[in-house]
């Protein structure tokens, strides 16, 4: 079975500060994919960053960026320079199987004060 | 579509009455998935669909639940006997490769079981 923790329920930072969310997991595959999902109030899932469990080196999307710890199993999302627009819920989802099934953690809300 | 497009967006139903829920994958996208989000909670997963074949229907959470798809096309997913848990937003989400390329999800439609 695979499992997907997020320890932190609701986080919260100052415009143009950096935030850190965390993310730990549990699974038995060798070869597997993390992702940090975005959900604003629409409820449009909204993929942030990926990162593919073989590769080394930590996966980066303009503000976003993840520190991967494999032996750890731990995949945290650091959102720099915060934006208004960044508030939303944030889930952490692992995905080892081959077809591509998602399991979610329970979901960290930001919120972004001005 | 440019989308995944799901169909109602809200749904309010009277426990006891069956329920249709619709998804329209995006054109071309052969993997279709059908999630669960309870309110504050993470996406739990239900059903896989590759083509209109269901290799993975371990989340289906009772037989009151069923899914069907025609094709590579419009998914359904059926309701039957609604009891007062099954309030929740319900996820469609489609994907060109399973398990390789990037899942896009729909809005969700929210059901409530008065």
């Amino acid at each position: 079975a695979q499992t997907v923790t997020q320890s932190q329920p609701e986080m919260s930072v100052q415009e143009a500060e950096t935030v850190t969310l965390s993310c730990t997991y549990d699974t038995s595959e060798s070869d597997y994919y993390l992702f940090w999902y975005k959900q604003p109030p629409s409820r449009q899932m909204i993929l942030v960053i990926r990162q593919e469990a073989y590769k080394q080196q930590n996966a980066t999307e303009n503000r976003f960026s993840v520190n991967f710890q494999k032996a750890a199993k731990s995949f945290s999302l650091k959102i720099s320079d915060s934006q208004l627009g960044d508030a939303a819920m944030y889930f952490c989802a692992l995905c080892g199987t081959s077809y591509g099934k998602l399991t979610f953690g329970q979901g960290t809300i930001l919120t972004v004060h001005p | 579509g440019a989308g995944v497009s799901q169909s109602p967006s809200n749904k309010v139903t009277e426990k006891g009455k069956d329920v249709e829920l619709r998804c329209d994958p995006i054109s071309g996208h052969t993997a279709l998935y059908w999630y669960r989000q309870r309110l504050g909670q993470g996406l739990e997963f239900l059903i896989y669909f590759q083509g209109n074949s269901a290799p993975d229907k371990s989340g289906l959470p009772s037989d009151r639940f069923s899914a069907e798809r025609t094709g590579e096309s419009v998914s359904t997913l059926t309701i039957q006997r609604t009891q007062q848990e099954d309030s929740a937003v319900y996820l469609c989400a489609s994907s060109l490769v399973p398990g390789v390329a990037e899942a896009f999800f729909g809005q969700g439609t929210r059901l409530t079981v008065v």
